[in-house]
């Protein structure tokens, strides 16, 4: 069975400098996808971010970064240049494709989050 | 609509009542999860359905749950006979099936937060 480890339950940045978010995975499999969810107070979780584990180039969107070592099984993301938007929980999450029938989509097996809080 | 939608948003039930959850996923999204986020918690799969087809139940945590999608596009979740432990976000997400892979994604809901008393 597949597991996701955040191990920093909180963290907190200033406005305008960069955080990383770490993240740590175990699996047997060897396609698979990864993903960064952005959880704010209201509750909406949005994707922020993916990353195909076939693929050794990190994925980058606008501010936004993961450094992903296959082989360590790690997965981090980094918030360069916060913003106070920012502040929100963050959750890794891990998808094997089912394939078949059910397609490009899978179950997501999530992390236990990191609450980051952006500071003035 | 423009995204998934979830109603009710908050919903109290007494220990022992019946409750709906329904969500209405992204249109053209053939691909639908529900997930239980327990406070300060990950959320964790309950069901998914593709159409109408329920092809994974394997993370309902008991035969008080129930989920259906009969026309292939709304989903209803049922809880019978509500316990206290059942009180958690229930979020749904829905996703293209056939999307590139470039695309892959969930997209979720704003949750249904049910407190049990």
């Amino acid at each position: 069975a597949q597991t996701v480890t955040q191990s920093q339950p909180e963290m907190s940045v200033q406005e305008a400098e960069t955080v990383t978010l770490s993240c740590t995975y175990d699996t047997s499999e060897s396609n698979y996808y990864l993903f960064w969810y952005k959880q704010p107070p209201s509750r909406q979780m949005i994707l922020v971010i993916r990353q195909e584990a076939y693929k050794q180039q990190n994925a980058t969107e606008n501010r936004f970064s993961v450094n992903f070592q296959k082989a360590a099984k790690s997965f981090s993301l980094k918030i360069s240049d916060s913003q106070l938007g920012d502040t929100a929980m963050y959750f890794c999450a891990f998808m094997k494709l089912w394939g078949g029938l059910s397609g490009n989509t899978g179950k997501l097996i999530f992390g236990q989050g990191t609450t980051l809080q952006v500071k003035p | 609509g423009a995204g998934v939608s979830q109603s009710p948003r908050y919903k109290v039930a007494k220990r022992g009542q019946d409750v709906a959850l329904r969500c209405d996923p992204i249109s053209g999204h053939v691909s639908l999860f529900w997930y239980q986020q327990a406070l300060g918690q990950g959320p964790e799969f309950l069901t998914y359905f593709q159409n109408e087809a329920q092809l994974d139940k394997s993370g309902l945590p008991s035969d008080r749950f129930f989920a259906e999608r009969p026309e292939g596009s709304v989903s209803t979740l049922k809880i019978q006979r509500t316990q206290q432990e059942d009180s958690a976000v229930y979020l749904c997400a829905s996703s293209l099936a056939q999307s590139r892979l470039s695309s892959v994604g969930q997209y979720f809901g704003p949750g249904t937060r049910l407190t049990v008393t």
